[in-house]
């Protein structure tokens, strides 16, 4: 079945304490990207992934760095959380093309305490 | 960042009724609009993606129009059913990014 996955689904932690979330599809899609969901804000894109080892700022880009070393993994890190960083998160991979539909993870809750 | 509108925020319906709601976007710079459907604790889904001025798509009771000149695009949904009941999402692509909308949530009342 073709699918983008992402872990955790939900997380609970502590301000300054490092973490991943990763993300993995199996469409061997060139594009991918991560996405912050806000009430009031919609969806607004931290990260994207051209290709391997190709990456680029989305709108919000502070406090987060991604890698993109193979191309079925597009992992997001957060290296030192704080508690605005509390948010729903999605990763989304397609094709090449502007003309492309994203295909969407089920999304991970984080919670920054 | 492009500034990406979509009314209504909100619409409540009656089974049966037919609507519509409107995404507008800046117009220079186009590569593609991109509409979604995104039911409540899911993921959005891929309704349509339309490149061309005069572009129309239809998925069932769903269709869509583009206007690449004026800067808009219309989301019509006939005879909803409480099944429909979701955010609509649309996101203008710009370049390599899509930039959404707030979307219009719409609940179908049986």
């Amino acid at each position: 079945e073709a699918q983008v996955t992402q872990n955790p689904r939900y997380l609970i932690t502590v301000t300054g304490k490092k973490l991943t979330v990763t993300c993995s599809q199996n469409m061997n899609h060139e594009y991918m990207s991560w996405y912050r969901q806000d009430p009031g804000l919609g969806l607004r894109q931290i990260y994207y992934s051209m290709n391997v080892e190709v990456t680029d700022k989305g709108d919000v880009p502070e406090g987060y760095k991604v890698s993109r070393k193979e191309k079925r993994n597009f992992p997001l890190i957060l290296e030192s959380p704080s508690p605005n960083q509390t948010s729903l998160y999605f990763c989304a991979s397609r094709r090449t093309g502007a003309n492309q539909p994203q295909h969407f993870g089920d999304g991970t809750r984080l919670s920054i305490l | 960042i492009l500034n990406v509108e979509q009314s209504p925020q909100s619409l409540h319906v009656q089974e049966g009724d037919s609507t519509n709601f409107t995404c507008s976007f800046p117009s220079s710079n186009f590569y593609a609009l991109h509409w979604y459907r995104w039911e409540t604790a899911k993921s959005p889904e891929a309704l349509f993606v339309m490149t061309l001025n005069g572009d129309e798509k239809k998925k069932g009771r769903i269709s869509a129009t583009l206007n690449t000149k004026e800067g808009y695009s219309y989301l019509y949904i006939k005879g909803s059913q409480p099944e429909d009941s979701a955010t609509y999402l649309c996101a203008p692509n710009a370049g390599n990014m899509l930039t959404f909308g707030g979307g219009t949530r719409l609940m179908v009342k049986p």
